[in-house]
């Protein structure tokens, strides 16, 4: 079964505590993504990767932080320095090249600071 | 930020009906994509639109692009209950390589 998977679906932290997202495709695509969610919004780019061993900050990095140290993995760490990290977390994934193509999107991790 | 604006926010419709959801967005395109989202998952790729495109049709989705306009519609014809979910577009402009900006969403309810 090919697709891109996150865990856990759900995840509850303590403020003051870093935590970590996982994201693994075995879709073979360069590309991955990750994007934040809160209720009734669009979804806004955190960081992103292009290749291997890269990574972009997106529109809301701050209070975040990523690796990409093998192709199939992007994990995501939200620090304690994120004021609001309370939302709903999605990665994805794109086969790359230029211009933007389709995403295929994991199934997503709530988080909540208690 | 959010390139793509889409209204209406929320529609309610019958099924059987006809549904139609729009987006704008600000700068230079290469393509614009719509995707769905059901309650809580995560989101589906629908159908994708190039610049040099105006129209294209997938089943029983319609898409039409204006690049002069700087907006697309989505065009759901003979609704289902299935369809009820959130609506996005979302673009990938002009040198922003693979990136994409999403717009706002459109709930759409289809009741029986």
């Amino acid at each position: 079964d090919g697709g891109i998977t996150q865990s856990p679906k759900y995840l509850f932290r303590k403020e003051g505590q870093n935590v970590t997202l996982s994201c693994e495709q075995n879709l073979n695509h360069d590309a991955m993504y990750w994007y934040r969610q809160d209720p009734g919004q669009g979804l806004r780019l955190i960081y992103y990767s292009q290749i291997v061993n890269d990574f972009q900050k997106g529109d809301i990095a701050e209070g975040y932080s990523v690796s990409r140290e093998k192709k199939e993995s992007f994990p995501l760490t939200v620090t304690s320095a994120q004021k609001n990290p309370t939302a709903f977390y999605l990665c994805a994934s794109s086969i790359g090249g230029q211009g933007g193509g389709e995403q295929f999107f994991g199934p997503g991790t709530r988080l909540t600071v208690l | 930020s959010q390139q793509g604006e889409e209204d209406p926010q929320a529609l309610s419709i019958q099924e059987g009906e006809n549904a139609t959801m729009n987006c704008s967005y600000k700068t230079s395109i290469n393509n614009l994509q719509w995707y769905r989202q059901n309650s809580g998952r995560g989101l589906v790729h629908l159908i994708l639109i190039r610049s040099n495109e105006r129209e294209k049709h997938s089943g029983r989705l319609r898409v039409t692009l204006d690049t002069s306009k700087k907006s697309s519609s989505l065009l759901i014809t003979a609704s289902r209950a299935a369809d009820t979910a959130s609506y996005f577009c979302a673009t990938a402009f002009t040198g922003g390589g693979n990136k994409l900006t999403f717009g706002t969403g459109t709930q759409l309810k289809v009741e029986l």
